[in-house]
């Protein structure tokens, strides 16, 4: 029972380099979320899904790219890396259970970009 | 635009000591709301939801919460606090309509001394 995994756990980059965070489940949820975590910023929302070939912005859009192809991944690119992109990545994904949407997270990938 | 407010954001309590941690949220219709707790170096992890009837909440170890309507209020408390209780907390509230989003609040950190 896998759940939901990301990968990479911890990647270094460099600045205007491209980089692509991995998101898996293995429940078939619908919906599926891109958070980043900032010290005194909390979770910021960067891209959901409500389905496969589905994606809308969230509070932190620019300089990321997401897609869907299929309902189980959820890959987020930073098409050109910055500094200020350094944080702590977190995916997750839900469905409505009698009108509840409790959200489940992955374990995160950690970004530095120098 | 909805909206969730942690009042605390760095709680420094003993074990054994009772805690309240307060949280409220500005959505006047049918509210889907979450305690999410993160441990240290951890994903976040459900703690508790409230979605409807008693709202009296009985959540994973030992922790409560209490959904209080004309208060727009989902505070959360636990008795006596351990030390594994070390964490930071995330209140959270389901957006309206069918987005599955969730609003988080900014966090709390709690800090148990032994």
């Amino acid at each position: 029972d896998a759940g939901i995994t990301q990968s990479p756990r911890y990647k270094i980059t460099e600045t205007g380099r491209q980089v692509t965070l991995m998101c898996h489940q293995t429940w078939s949820h619908s919906y599926m979320f891109w958070y980043r975590q900032d010290l005194g910023h909390g979770l910021r929302l960067i891209y959901y899904s409500a389905a496969a070939d589905i994606t809308d912005k969230g509070e932190v859009p620019d300089g990321y790219v997401v897609s869907r192809s299929k309902t189980e991944n959820f890959p987020l690119t930073l098409e050109s890396a910055t500094r200020s992109q350094t944080s702590v990545y977190f995916c997750a994904s839900s469905e409505s259970d009698r009108g509840v949407y409790e959200q489940y997270f992955g374990p995160g990938t950690r970004l530095t970009v120098t | 635009a909805q909206s969730v407010s942690q009042h605390n954001h760095h709680v420094i309590l003993s074990e054994a000591a009772s805690l309240e941690l307060g949280c409220n949220y500005s959505y006047g219709g049918t509210v889907n709301l979450f305690w999410y707790v993160q441990y240290p170096g951890q994903h976040l992890q459900l703690l508790l939801k409230y979605f409807s009837g008693d709202p009296l909440v009985k959540g994973i170890k030992g922790f409560e919460a209490e959904f209080i309507k004309s208060k727009f209020s989902f505070n959360l408390r636990k008795p006596s606090v351990q030390w594994s209780d070390t964490a930071e907390y995330f209140c959270a509230v389901k957006e309206g309509g069918n987005t599955g989003k969730l609003i988080f609040g900014q966090g709390t950190t709690l800090q148990v001394k032994p």
